[in-house]
């Protein structure tokens, strides 16, 4: 069974623009959640989405959004980047939450 | 208080030995735990998942779990140089809730 997948795997922007990040779960897996690494940070929850629903969210500004997909596909969206928007950008899967999560290999976004 | 606190290392251990990892939770509601792998530059990747009080094995890792003391860990045997990562321990409160990581512990394992 074929993995989580995150497209792109790197991307290079400046302050102010947007950017689109996307999440492929596993074949079956409902539930996608969004996490931000960084060093200082570690790794923080950005959201979660479940039948195309936002379930839970975690403490980030506005400027943060996602959403799903009837195929479970998920996209994050980030506005007006800040250089502190850097980070490695992760998706999860699990079958419906609340379970074990198998994450992506991550977006590597650097805002310049 | 954080709401997942670990060690954040570097733990270095010889090959061959036992390296233990420790985490900590505030929640006492929390109900499931986990223990992620990462090697640097790479994602996490799950290495066990654990419910209930006591012991859990597989392979070279147990985890234990102690909800009274809202402690859990994660026990490597006969370590290898291959073992040196940052390990992730994630707490999840309750069925359907985010899940919450704390901030790794650096495993280094000497050859």
């Amino acid at each position: 069974k074929a993995g989580v997948t995150q497209t792109p795997r790197y991307l290079i922007k400046t302050r102010g623009q947007q950017v689109t990040l996307s999440c492929s779960p596993i074949s079956g897996h409902r539930s996608v959640s969004w996490y931000q690494q960084t060093p200082g940070q570690g790794l923080q929850f950005l959201f979660e989405y479940f039948s195309e629903t936002q379930r839970n969210k975690g403490n980030f500004p506005g400027r943060f959004s996602g959403r799903q997909f009837s195929n479970s596909r998920s996209e994050m969206n980030v506005s007006t980047l800040e250089l502190g928007d850097s980070a490695l950008y992760l998706c999860a899967s699990s079958l419906v939450g609340g379970e074990t999560q198998y994450f992506g290999p991550g977006t590597r976004l650097l805002v310049l | 208080q954080k709401e997942v606190e670990q060690n954040s290392g570097p733990l270095s251990v010889p090959e061959g030995a036992i390296a233990s990892l420790n985490c900590t939770y505030s929640d006492r509601g929390s109900q499931s735990f986990f223990w992620y792998r990462q090697y640097s530059g790479k994602s996490p990747e799950l290495i066990m998942s654990i419910y209930s009080n006591g012991d859990k094995e597989d392979g070279r890792f147990t985890a234990q779990l102690n909800k009274a003391s809202q402690y859990v860990s994660l026990l490597i045997r006969d370590s290898q140089p291959s073992d040196s990562a940052t390990y992730l321990c994630a707490v999840m409160r309750n069925y359907g809730q985010n899940f919450v990581f704390g901030p790794g512990t650096r495993l280094s394992v000497l050859p």
